[in-house]
């Protein structure tokens, strides 16, 4: 059972280069998630998607973009990296209903220099 | 603004001992508040999730309360062991679909 896979698992950007994260889940889940993990922080909600075709901002959208490509597919994207979005991010999935727990990818470490 | 705070940020214990992990939250409307546990370079896997009609729920050796009207929520673990070693972290779903983590307890149990 896969769940929840992100790819890449780690990379190295320059200031200024864009890059798309991966997520994708087998699990037919209606909403899905990015969070960002930082030291002292806890996890942030970047963007969500409660259903295929709807995204919205979470705590900290400013620098990202959201891609729901299909049911199974969220993407992340940045467009001009910031040494500020270095941070472990996460993907999750969730049923629908407000009392289902959500299921989270290893995540992808991402450093920007 | 809707917080989460865990106290301690860190906890030793001996193998074998009963300990307990706090979890605050500001929110008083909260749908339900989840426990997760995150192994070092993983993803948080979810241990517990209580309803807010709820007042506990238990699975093995792991057992949590919520009490919405002091904003608290315990996660009780017995008789610990060492592959209890993780970072512990709870959190509130609140309107909008959103979960607010809190930072997070690590423990480490000591054979």
């Amino acid at each position: 059972n896969a769940g929840v896979t992100q790819t890449p698992k780690f990379q190295v950007l320059k200031t200024g280069q864009s890059m798309t994260l991966q997520c994708a889940q087998d699990m037919n889940h209606n909403s899905m998630y990015w969070y960002r993990q930082d030291p002292g922080m806890g996890l942030r909600l970047i963007y969500y998607s409660a259903s295929e075709g709807t995204t919205d901002k979470g705590e900290v959208p400013n620098g990202y973009n959201v891609s729901r490509l299909n049911k199974r597919e969220f993407s992340l994207r940045l467009e001009s990296a910031a040494p500020s979005q270095t941070s472990v991010y996460f993907c999750a999935s969730a049923p629908s209903g407000a009392n289902q727990p959500q299921h989270f990818g290893d995540g992808t470490r991402l450093s920007i220099l | 603004k809707q917080e989460v705070t865990q106290i301690p940020a860190a906890l030793s214990v001996p193998e074998g001992e009963n300990l307990v992990l706090n979890c605050s939250f500001t929110d008083s409307a909260i749908y339900n508040l989840q426990w997760f546990r995150q192994d070092p370079g993983k993803g948080l896997t979810s241990l517990l999730l209580i309803q807010s009609s709820q007042r506990e729920q238990t699975s093995g050796r792991l057992n949590a309360s919520l009490d919405k009207s002091s904003g608290r929520s315990t996660l009780y673990i017995a008789a610990s062991q060492p592959g209890d070693s993780a970072t512990y972290l709870c959190a509130d779903l609140v309107q909008g679909g959103k979960l607010i983590f809190g930072q997070g307890t690590e423990l480490s149990v000591k054979p």
